[in-house]
């Protein structure tokens, strides 16, 4: 059963904790993303990383930290720099062929709430 | 910011219209994509159509692409009432690697 896997499905946090949401794929996908969406609109870009052990981040960075030291592996911890994490985070990842990436394959979302 | 801004905001159709939703994008691009997402779940991946094509089929789906205006259109024929859900373009760059870029989305609703 191949596919992408996110965790928890929902998350409660207090103010001023860090918290590390789960994301696994076993598609043997090179590149692996962290998006974040808010009620009513589209996916904004957090981190991404292309190989093991490299990552880049995207358009909001700030608050947020990654670690891929595992291929299959992409987790992603909501600092309490973060000002306003409450939102719903999706985890993608995608194969690569030739120079072109292919499509994203999306995980089901960790909907974090923070108290 | 936002790359790439869909048409309508909202779109309510009867089972069996056609649907189409626009997204018009600012940048050259290496690609165009489209997805899908049911309300509080993941995105699904519907059809990739690159800046070399104009006109892309998958099944009842149709997508085209016109660089020149920097605009893309999703039509979904004989819409039925699974088809409701949020639809999002999303853009590769020119350059920009594999990052994707989203739009706000449209939000169909098919009605029996």
């Amino acid at each position: 059963d191949g596919g992408i896997t996110q965790s928890p499905k929902y998350l409660f946090r207090k103010e001023g904790q860090n918290v590390t949401l789960s994301c696994e794929q076993n598609l043997n996908h090179d590149a692996m993303y962290w998006y974040r969406q808010d009620p009513g609109q589209g996916l904004r870009l957090i981190y991404y990383s292309q190989i093991v052990n490299d990552f880049q981040k995207g358009d909001i960075a700030e608050g947020y930290s990654v670690s891929r030291e595992k291929k299959e592996s992409f987790p992603l911890t909501v600092t309490s720099a973060q000002k306003n994490p409450t939102a719903f985070y999706l985890c993608a990842s995608s194969s690569r062929e030739g120079g072109a990436y292919n499509e994203q394959f999306f995980g089901p979302g960790t909907r974090l709430t923070v108290l | 910011s936002q790359q790439g801004e869909e048409d309508p905001q909202a779109l309510s159709i009867q089972e069996g219209e056609n649907a189409t939703m626009n997204c018009s994008y600012k940048t050259s691009i290496n690609n165009l994509q489209w997805y899908r997402q049911n309300s509080g779940r993941g995105l699904v991946h519907l059809i990739l159509i690159r800046s070399n094509e104009r006109e892309k089929h998958s099944g009842r789906l149709r997508v085209t692409l016109d660089t020149s205006k920097k605009s893309s259109s999703l039509l979904i024929t004989a819409s039925r009432a699974a088809d409701t859900a949020s639809y999002f373009c999303a853009t590769e760059r020119t350059g920009g690697g594999n990052k994707l870029t989203f739009g706000t989305g449209t939000q169909l609703k098919v009605e029996l």
